[in-house]
């Protein structure tokens, strides 16, 4: 079992739409989650963080994190094309500073 | 201010050889990560510092990997012997402090081991 799971995709949505990513982790002790976004060719740029169970928003993006289902969630309303990209999930583990990133989901936004 | 900063951009080299690899964190910035992206993968944890020294070294791929951070500041990452399965895209992060810190990504360094 890999320590961060996502689905690889592609994601496919059309523009204006919710786009849902996903993400779990294996060590139960983890504290910190991040989604990255990596557009090709260039270097991951945080979108957001999350600490505590519960949803956090932030303009268009929602993180959800449920760490009793070892599970951390993204949603993007309103989707733009300048939102394809792939988004990676982290999460820093027991230990508080080894961080696990996921393979990535690639999202496509068609206009 | 200057954002990470990654040196060389771009290194071919021939497999046997050694290659040196350096990143320059934002300045005040006490931790550093290295990792390793192959084509269309995720991430791979490396190494991280805090100041000088390395808690931990257990995502090193072999003993041909190896990384230092002097001054609390740049630090170096050297592969030798290098094989062709070590081309890939090499990132450095920085962050404030360790665990909860956001962490800020240098451009990379593509390695390509001929």
């Amino acid at each position: 079992q890999k320590e961060v799971e996502q689905n690889s995709g592609p994601l496919s949505v059309p523009e204006g739409a919710i786009a849902s990513l996903n993400c779990t982790y294996s060590d139960r002790g983890s504290q910190s989650f991040f989604w990255y976004r990596q557009y090709s060719g260039k270097s991951p740029e945080l979108i957001m963080f999350i600490y505590s169970n519960g949803d956090k928003e932030d303009g268009r993006f929602t993180a959800q994190l449920n760490k009793a289902s070892q599970y951390v969630s993204l949603l993007i309303r309103d989707s733009q094309p300048s939102d394809s990209a792939t988004y990676l999930c982290a999460v820093i583990g027991t230990g508080g500073f080894k961080t696990i990133f996921g393979a990535g989901t690639r999202l496509f936004v068609k206009a | 201010g200057a954002g990470v900063s990654q040196s060389p951009s771009n290194k071919v080299t021939e497999k046997g050889k050694d290659v040196e690899l350096r990143c320059d964190p934002i300045s005040g910035h006490t931790a550093l990560y290295w990792y390793r992206q192959s084509l269309g993968q995720g991430l791979e944890f490396l190494i991280y510092f805090q100041g000088n020294s390395a808690p931990d070294k257990s995502g090193l791929p072999s003993d041909r990997f190896s990384a230092e951070r002097t001054g609390g500041s740049v630090s170096t990452l050297t592969i030798q012997r290098t094989q062709q399965e070590d081309s890939a895209v090499y990132l450095c992060a920085s962050s404030l402090d360790q665990g909860k810190e956001t962490q800020y990504f240098g451009p990379g360094t593509r390695l390509l081991v001929l």
